[in-house]
């Protein structure tokens, strides 16, 4: 059973370009949350999403970046025209459904740098 | 709003010493509590999750216990050794609400053991 899966590892943008980043859940996951480690600082959730839906965006910027869950692929974490602020780690996790208590499951992340 | 706290925000200890790294939180209403490591430019590795019923687990060298009502958790390591060498994180996952399995992280404590 693969862990979660984030890809790209690396990306570099330049200053108004659109980044994508790609999160592949656990097996029989279906609860995904993306978090933000920008540099000197601890992680900040941005937004938690399950199949099809947003349940919580609350730490989500509210403009150039938007997420989704499709039925049938991975989540997608879209940041429209960067900016060198937007340089951080990004990081995902799954959960199972129904079993908010458990523990969270981490992929390695994608650093994106803004040049 | 959940405020997660680390410290020491640094440590360097000698190899072999036992030490402790301390978390606290203001909200007591957690479902749970966890531990991760993060080496230099990776993710996060999940070392211990504590529930909001239970006291502490242990995991080889590692305990961490929880105090759920002072908000208080404390991540003890034995015979420490360079390959300890990491950040370490405490996050809270938020009980009730919507916001489930969001997780609130603390600043981390680096940790540096030397031979």
């Amino acid at each position: 059973n693969a862990g979660v899966m984030q890809n790209p590892r690396h990306l570099v943008r330049r200053r108004g370009q659109e980044a994508r980043l790609r999160c592949s859940p656990m097996k029989g996951h279906s609860h995904v949350y993306w978090y933000r480690q920008l540099p000197e600082e601890g992680l900040k959730f941005m937004v938690y999403l399950q199949k099809e839906n947003i349940i919580d965006e609350s730490g989500m910027p509210k403009e150039r970046f938007s997420a989704e869950f499709p039925k049938e692929g991975p989540s997608i974490l879209r940041i429209q025209q960067v900016v060198r602020g937007d340089s951080a780690a990004y990081f995902c996790a799954s959960s199972p459904k129904g079993a908010v208590g458990t523990e969270a499951f981490f992929g390695q992340g994608t650093r994106l740098t803004v040049v | 709003k959940q405020e997660v706290t680390q410290i020491p925000a640094a440590l360097s200890v000698p190899e072999g010493e036992n030490l402790v790294l301390n978390c606290s939180f203001t909200d007591s209403a957690i479902y749970n509590l966890q531990w991760f490591r993060q080496d230099p430019g990776k993710g996060l590795t999940s070392l211990l999750l504590i529930q909001s019923s239970q006291r502490e687990q242990t995991s080889g060298r590692l305990n961490a216990s929880l105090d759920k009502s002072s908000g208080r958790s404390t991540l003890y390591i034995a015979a420490s050794q360079p390959g300890d060498s990491a950040t370490y994180l405490c996050a809270v996952k938020k009980a009730g609400g919507t916001s489930y399995g969001k997780l609130t992280f603390g600043q981390g404590t680096i940790l540096t053991v030397h031979p």
